[in-house]
């Protein structure tokens, strides 16, 4: 079966370092969604892209995140400078297109000390 | 602004048994679809059941079924024949289809163990 690949699984880093997370959507999927998951406030959307233009990035902190598709088999998601409250399992999706079903990868789980 | 509300944080289910999972959404959208996302303890989103809103048909898949009352607003998830391995948090989640916005939004979740 196609997958959605996240990598790292796991990423530890101390406050201040700059954090980089990649994803791998399905081949042929066209739109690309990141989401965060928090114990507090759940699964938040944090940006979409579709075609690998940014079509929603309002749920993500400007200052510090930043989000890019620098071609379509790769999304990238970034922090820098990370903070302790950035802590959370990042989710990375794909679909095929409009009104398709999103697939998820296993997410990153990233803990900022 | 689209919300969606899982009532029961907790449910525990016999084997073998059935379980209903409630699911209450807010839209003044027409158009939509609802899911139903599975999330067992290696983490992984696992799209269990989607229904169009457009379709009054309710979806099934094997011992997934849902509820769907779109004038109440209402999706619950039926497991029937409950298995061990369906322990799991469910969560169920929105998208509307106009205008091109497809992020979905979640509901808190219910975690959902099946004792043997």
């Amino acid at each position: 079966d196609a997958r959605v690949t996240q990598t790292p699984r796991h990423k530890v880093t101390e406050m201040g370092q700059e954090v980089t997370m990649r994803c791998q959507p399905i081949l042929g999927h066209n739109t690309v969604f990141w989401y965060r998951q928090t114990m507090m406030q759940g699964l938040e959307l944090l940006a979409y892209f579709r075609n690998r233009a940014p079509l929603d990035d309002s749920g993500m902190p400007k200052d510090r995140f930043s989000a890019e598709m620098p071609d379509a088999t790769l999304a990238t998601l970034k922090i820098q400078p990370s903070e302790p409250r950035d802590s959370a399992v990042y989710f990375c999706a794909s679909a095929l297109g409009e009104d398709q079903p999103q697939h998820f990868g296993d997410g990153t789980r990233l803990s900022i000390l | 602004a689209q919300t969606v509300t899982q009532s029961q944080p907790e449910m525990s289910v016999q084997e073998a048994e059935t379980v209903t999972l409630s699911c209450t959404y807010d839209t003044s959208e027409n158009n939509y679809y609802l899911f139903w996302y599975k999330q067992p303890p290696s983490r992984q989103m696992i799209l269990v059941i989607r229904q169009e809103a457009y379709k009054q048909q309710n979806a099934t898949e094997n011992r997934f079924s849902v509820n769907f009352q779109k004038a109440a607003k209402s999706f619950s998830l039926k497991i029937s024949d409950s298995q061990l391995g369906d322990t799991a948090m469910y969560f169920c989640a929105f998208t509307q289809t106009q205008g091109g916005s497809e992020k979905l939004v979640f509901g808190k979740g219910t975690k959902l163990t099946v004792n043997p």
